[in-house]
């Protein structure tokens, strides 16, 4: 069964401070890979899709790669600012097309 | 202005109650999906539908039933045989097949009170 974690689960940075987010998942035979941000109370937003025959995506400030082999993805965020501060979920769709959703990691960019 | 709405934005629901929860999109989108979020917790599949007048269970479908008569509306009923609906309910949809981005809503707070 595929299992979605997410590390740290809460993090606070100063402003402009890169950082990285990471995201693991248990069964390497996904099709693609997605995150999202969330604000409280709110739905979530797309970020970024990998899909499975690729490494990474990047859109302004993020990046995210992909290592399906280990299982594993990161999402970078340079130069942070306090309208980062969100949570960020990603999410595995796999071969039953079924989205899996990890538990999300809780950003707070301080001014 | 295309994109999903879920109403209402709070609802309150009294034990023993049914309740419905609406979805509406007008993405053109086939596919649709309803999300439990709880506290701590990623999001849960409850139900979804590739295709009008059809539907699928997803991991936790137990206490919820749905319909998908029109390819806009999947609407969601929370029954009285759900024993802990307290939760925030996530509705999403996505063009069919694979790597295809999901678009949710604004999501809907359920509390049993």
């Amino acid at each position: 069964k595929q299992e979605v974690t997410q590390i740290p689960a809460a993090l606070s940075v100063p402003e402009g401070e890169n950082l990285v987010l990471n995201c693991s998942f248990t069964d390497s035979a996904i099709y693609n890979l997605q995150w999202f941000r969330q604000d409280p109370g709110k739905g979530l937003t797309s970020l970024l899709l990998i899909q499975s025959s690729q490494r990474e995506q990047t859109s302004g400030r993020l990046n995210a790669s992909l290592d399906k082999s280990s299982g594993r993805s990161t999402l970078y965020i340079a130069a942070s600012q306090p309208g980062d501060s969100a949570t960020y979920l990603c999410a595995v769709q796999d071969g039953g097309f079924k989205t899996i959703f990890g538990a999300g990691t809780r950003l707070f960019v301080k001014a | 202005d295309g994109g999903i709405t879920q109403s209402p934005k709070y609802l309150f629901r009294k034990e023993g109650q049914n309740v419905t929860l609406s979805c509406e999109q007008n993405l053109n989108h086939d596919a649709m999906y309803w999300y439990r979020q709880d506290p701590g917790q990623g999001l849960r599949l409850i139900y979804y539908s590739q295709i009008v007048n059809d539907f699928q269970k997803g991991d936790i479908a137990e206490g919820y039933s749905v319909s998908r008569e029109k390819k806009e509306s999947f609407p969601l009923t929370v029954t009285s045989a759900q024993k802990n609906p307290t939760a925030f309910y996530l509705c999403a949809s996505s063009p069919p097949g694979v790597n295809t981005e999901a678009f949710f809503g604004q999501g809907t707070r359920l509390t049993v009170v």
